[in-house]
């Protein structure tokens, strides 16, 4: 069975600080992996999603890898602000449009 | 634009009364989803319908049934609410093929007492 682990699960950090977030899975067999952005009370946010054969995938101020061998992804946030306040969901796609999901880190940026 | 709605957005019920979720997406697409999300436990896959006409069973099943109404409309039933099922329900939605990013509503927060 896929497990997905993210650490860490929380993070707190002050703002303009660039930041990694990890993420692991134990299959390798995976068809792609994205990562969502969850605030407060709300649904997800799709950020990126990175297809099997990729490397990574950059949006403004945030890019995306995968090694795929070693079964593991890493965000990374450049210049934090506030508004990245949010926990950031790691999924990968196991088979048909299933996703399994990580349990998330929490991240606080200060100002 | 709505994307995906849900209705109701905060429900409770009483163990052993059943009660109809509600989702659409308004971007035709062909892939439907319903998730359950625990603290501790993060989201688990309950139903999902690769298109319109099928559904099959996710990770956590049990206690639920689903309907594939029409390509907008996936609804989730549960024919009689256990504490167990207290959880916040997100329905979501795929294009069914190719990088098939999921697009989520935001949410049910369901308590049974």
């Amino acid at each position: 069975k896929q497990e997905v682990t993210q650490i860490p699960a929380a993070l707190s950090v002050p703002e303009g600080e660039n930041l990694v977030l990890n993420c692991s899975f134990t299959d390798s067999a995976i068809y792609n992996l994205q990562w969502f952005r969850q605030d407060p009370g709300k649904g997800l946010t799709s950020l990126l999603l990175i297809q099997s054969s990729q490397r990574e995938q950059t949006s403004g101020r945030l890019n995306a890898s995968l090694d795929k061998s070693s079964g593991r992804s890493t965000l990374y946030i450049a210049a934090s602000q506030p508004g990245d306040s949010a926990t950031y969901l790691c999924a990968v796609r196991i088979g048909y449009s299933t996703l399994t999901f990580g349990k998330g880190t929490m991240l606080l940026v200060s100002p | 634009n709505a994307g995906v709605t849900q209705t109701p957005k905060f429900q409770v019920l009483k163990t052993g009364q059943s009660m109809t979720l509600q989702c659409a997406q308004d971007m035709n697409h062909n892939s439907m989803y319903w998730y359950r999300q625990d603290p501790g436990m993060g989201l688990r896959l309950i139903y999902y319908s690769a298109s319109e006409g099928t559904t099959d069973k996710g990770e956590v099943p049990n206690g639920y049934n689903v309907s594939r109404l029409n390509k907008r409309e996936f609804s989730l039933r549960l024919e009689s609410a256990a504490p167990s099922q207290t959880s916040v329900y997100f329905c979501a939605s795929s294009e069914g093929g190719g990088p098939d990013t999921q697009y989520f509503g935001p949410g049910t927060r369901l308590t049974v007492l």
